[in-house]
């Protein structure tokens, strides 16, 4: 049973350091991964989609990587700034039903002035 | 864009009640799914529809039901409303099955008293 973990819950940190959000997902047979954003109280926001044959996408300050491989995936956002804070979210399709997402619990993150 | 509504943001509800929860999407999307997200627990996957009158059981049907009657609007029913279905709920839908992405609605956070 495919599982996702990300690492770290929360995370706070002075406005213009670059990030790393960590996504890990225990099988490796995925066709894609999506990482999502969510402002408190509201809808997720998709991010970026990487396709289980590429290797990364890139939005503006936002990098996500992908190594299938080794069941990782990492979101990078350079120069964070205040607008940045919110709950982020990996998420994959089910083996059997790829309609189906498993979503990590998120890394909740705040970048302060 | 994709625009995916939910019918109410904020919703308060007594014990036994019957509930109502809409979604609708404006994109002729076939496929339409209903998620609730608690603290901890993240996203979990209730129903999902793959297009007008069809419905399938997610991972926590137990005191829900859907309806699909047009391709457009996806309804959430809690029969006899619970305290324990206080969460949030989150619609979304999805144009090509297992490479495209799920847009979201705002959510519709309900309290069961």
């Amino acid at each position: 049973k495919q599982e996702v973990t990300q690492i770290p819950a929360a995370l706070s940190v002075p406005e213009g350091e670059n990030l790393v959000l960590n996504c890990s997902f225990t099988d490796s047979a995925i066709y894609n991964l999506q990482w999502f954003r969510q402002d408190p109280g509201k809808g997720l926001t998709s991010l970026l989609l990487i396709q289980s044959s590429q290797r990364e996408q890139t939005s503006g300050r936002l990098n996500a990587s992908l190594d299938k491989s080794s069941g990782r995936s990492t979101l990078y956002i350079a120069a964070s700034q205040p607008g940045d804070s919110a709950t982020y979210l990996c998420a994959v399709p089910a083996k059997y039903n790829t309609d189906k997402l498993i979503f990590g619990t998120g890394t909740r993150l705040q970048v302060f002035p | 864009d994709v625009k995916v509504t939910q019918s109410s943001r904020y919703l308060v509800k007594r014990t036994g009640e019957k509930v109502f929860l809409e979604c609708v999407q404006d994109m002729d999307h076939e496929n339409m799914f209903w998620y609730r997200q608690d603290p901890g627990l993240g996203l979990r996957l209730i129903y999902f529809s793959y297009d007008v009158k069809m419905k399938e059981k997610g991972d926590i049907p137990e005191g829900y039901s859907v309806s699909r009657e047009k391709k457009e609007r996806f309804s959430l029913i809690l029969e006899s409303a619970s305290t324990n279905q206080t969460s949030m709920y989150l619609c979304a839908s999805i144009e090509d099955r297992g490479t495209d992405t799920q847009y979201f609605g705002p959510g519709t956070r309900l309290t069961v008293l």
